[in-house]
């Protein structure tokens, strides 16, 4: 069990509708990241954030958003969904806002959203 | 940019035969840190080794081991004595250059299969 915690773990829904992807870090990590898996693309970073803000954007689309919370977890959220958008979601954590020398990073199990 | 290099989409193996698995990167850092992962058929990322670049001495844990050669900027990866519960998805991956650094770029993985 890496200690970072996503929900839900499967979601199906329509397109054009609009999601909600929720992660928790381990314990004492600052930094949320959200990475997307598909089977054309690949593993894909998407953003990351660090205390509450904004620190990377990678490929992230412009109907997706993502925000921190207080309590650090974070919420990823995806509008207007395409069949496209069907992929696994990964978040990952850890203590910093960038690689130190004995760091890792950490992944959830994924949330798996299909676009039907 | 950094890249990743998985050119072995899926190996194949019988149980207890030894596979490696390669992996060939190619970054325009000094210092930089190397990754793999496994996603076994459940789908979750599982953190199994980080390697920095000024380190080259050879890992071993338990049957797995790995070969960082900075020359061929290839990292390696070998399991000895394959067992069934090997079988996953194993990917290789790279953080990003220093102002992004906490993005992972990851090959495209090796399907392992290992049969009984």
């Amino acid at each position: 069990d890496s200690g970072v915690t996503q929900t839900p773990k499967h979601l199906i829904t329509a397109t054009g509708q609009r999601v909600t992807l929720r992660c928790s870090p381990r314990s004492g990590d600052l930094s949320v990241y959200w990475y997307q898996q598909s089977l054309d693309q690949g593993l894909q970073f998407l953003i990351q954030y660090y205390n509450g803000e904004e620190r990377a954007k990678g490929n992230i689309l412009e109907r997706f958003s993502a925000q921190q919370f207080p309590d650090l977890h974070s919420e990823l959220n995806l509008s207007s969904l395409e069949l496209g958008d069907s992929a696994l979601y990964f978040c990952a954590s850890s203590v910093g806002a960038r690689f130190t020398t004995n760091e890792k990073l950490f992944f959830g199990s994924g949330t798996q959203l299909s676009v039907l | 940019a950094q890249k990743v290099t998985q050119a072995q989409t899926e190996i194949s193996v019988v149980e207890k035969e030894d596979v490696t698995l390669d992996c060939v990167y190619e970054t325009r850092d000094t210092t930089y840190y190397l990754f793999w992962y496994k996603q076994p058929p459940s789908g979750e990322l599982v953190f199994l080794i980080r390697r920095n670049s000024f380190d080259e001495q050879n890992e071993i844990s338990g049957r797995y081991s790995w070969n960082f050669q900075k020359s061929t900027s290839s990292f390696n990866f070998t399991i000895t004595a394959s067992q069934v519960v090997d079988s996953a998805v194993y990917f290789c991956a790279l953080p990003g250059t220093s102002g992004s650094a906490r993005q992972l770029t990851f090959g495209s993985g090796t399907q392992l299969t290992v049969l009984p």
